[in-house]
């Protein structure tokens, strides 16, 4: 069944570490996307990709980074956590021309502590 | 710029009774889509139902139909028959057609409950 899986689900680490968020999907979807998901569940987009090779930031900035080396895989890394890190991020992914939407991964909580 | 909002951040229903949830944006586009997306609690987000801005015709899944007022700049969600399951955050979003470009704008959602 085609669809898009973050991994991991939750994850708590310590101040200074690094980590990497992963994203996948098997719908050969060209474009990606990750969201920061607020306590308040408002939705920022942090990241997004076109395409191989392709990475733009989004609307709020962030001090992660993305790559897309491969279609299906658009991992998310921060070089040093740090407890304002501590959030929700959602990765999604759609067809060039997104006019059914995006289809979602079921997110990863991530605290730093 | 386009902006979406949700002017409900919270409402609760009755188990079986209907509920409309609110949402208006502000574009200068004529062609475009809108969406309605459900996060239940700590669950993955899926579309509800989606409108083509070019056709007249409300769209309707199952319990779900929507009000899409052009003009004003509307599209509101009802449910109908609401279930325990129905419980969660509803996201209204809107995406232009820029020939390539396009990126869903959000609202900040509504959160529903949905009390036995």
């Amino acid at each position: 069944e085609a669809d898009i899986y973050q991994t991991p689900r939750y994850l708590v680490i310590g101040t200074g570490k690094k980590i990497t968020l992963e994203c996948s999907q098997t719908m050969g979807h060209d474009k990606m996307y990750w969201y920061q998901q607020d306590p308040g569940m408002e939705l920022h987009l942090i990241h997004y990709s076109y395409g191989v090779n392709s990475t733009e930031k989004g609307d709020l900035s962030s001090e992660s980074t993305v790559s897309r080396i491969r279609t299906e895989h658009f991992p998310l890394t921060l070089e040093s956590a740090r407890p304002s890190h501590t959030s929700q991020y959602l990765c999604a992914s759609s067809e060039l021309f997104p006019n059914y939407g995006y289809t979602f991964g079921s997110g990863t909580r991530l605290t730093v502590v | 710029a386009q902006t979406v909002t949700q002017s409900q951040p919270e409402m609760s229903v009755q188990e079986a009774e209907t509920v409309t949830l609110s949402c208006t944006y502000d574009t200068s586009e004529s062609n475009y889509y809108l969406f309605w997306y459900k996060q239940p609690p700590s669950r993955q987000m899926i579309l509800v139902i989606r409108q083509e801005a070019y056709k007249q015709q409300n769209a309707t899944e199952n319990r779900f139909s929507v009000n899409f007022q052009k003009a004003a700049k509307s599209f509101s969600l009802k449910i109908s028959d609401s279930q325990l399951g129905d419980t969660a955050m509803y996201f209204c979003a809107f995406m232009p057609h820029q020939g390539g470009s396009e990126k869903l704008v959000f609202g900040k959602g509504t959160k529903l409950t949905v009390n036995p």
